[in-house]
């Protein structure tokens, strides 16, 4: 069984600020790995995901995450938050070797204040 | 530009009302999903498909059923909803054997009253 857990159901932050949103997993197999973003009454969005290779991974809006298997981390940063960040960001794990099927963390809501 | 549409995007009904919630995709992938979300709580999983004739139910139970006719499409349908129903539903869909990623509609946002 896979599970996820996002430390903290809200992170703010000032404009300009580094922005570092934590996920960590548990899986049986080496897993995937993706972080989804959430505006207000909207679905989920791809941000970014790690599959194979290299472990530093980037996404879209200046948003990287880096994959370390021996802290079962898999955490979402950005150098720079801008207002229009502020949102809600889900962490999800996928098996390879089974349904490939995610599992999703709770959230957390970045809060980003000018 | 949205490729898996959901509506309706927002409703309101009495208790003992029967509703549809649908959900299409032009992506033509074989997998399709429908999620609950909850503020402050997982997004969890209570139906999906691997495609036509496909149908299985999720982590969550769910009073709800699903159907999957054609590749595209893949409603969700509640008999008799109660206010415990009231929740955000997800519908989304991904390729299938292809890493997990997950394309989301827009959401169908159920309150009953």
């Amino acid at each position: 069984a896979q599970s996820v857990t996002q430390l903290g159901s809200h992170v703010s932050v000032s404009e300009g600020a580094l922005v570092l949103l934590r996920c960590n997993y548990s899986s049986s197999v080496p897993p995937y790995l993706f972080w989804y973003v959430q505006y207000p009454n909207q679905g989920l969005q791809l941000l970014l995901k790690y599959t194979t290779g290299a472990t530093l991974v980037k996404g879209i809006n200046g948003f990287e995450a880096e994959f370390k298997k021996s802290e079962t981390s898999f955490h979402l940063t950005k150098p720079s938050a801008h207002m229009s960040d502020a949102a809600e960001y889900f962490c999800a794990v996928s098996d390879p070797g089974g349904s490939y099927i995610p599992t999703f963390g709770r959230g957390t809501s970045l809060i980003v204040h000018p | 530009e949205a490729d898996i549409y959901q509506t309706p995007r927002y409703l309101v009904i009495g208790t003992g009302k029967k509703i549809t919630l649908e959900c299409s995709q032009t992506m033509g992938h074989d997998k399709m999903y429908w999620y609950q979300q909850d503020p402050g709580m997982e997004l969890h999983l209570i139906h999906y498909s691997y495609g036509v004739n496909s149908t299985e139910k999720g982590d969550l139970s769910s009073e709800s059923t699903v159907s999957r006719i054609r590749t595209e499409h893949f409603p969700l349908t509640l008999e008799s909803a109660r206010p415990s129903h009231t929740s955000q539903y997800l519908c989304a869909s991904s390729e299938t054997g292809v890493t997990g990623e997950l394309f989301f509609g827009e959401g169908s946002r159920l309150t009953v009253l």
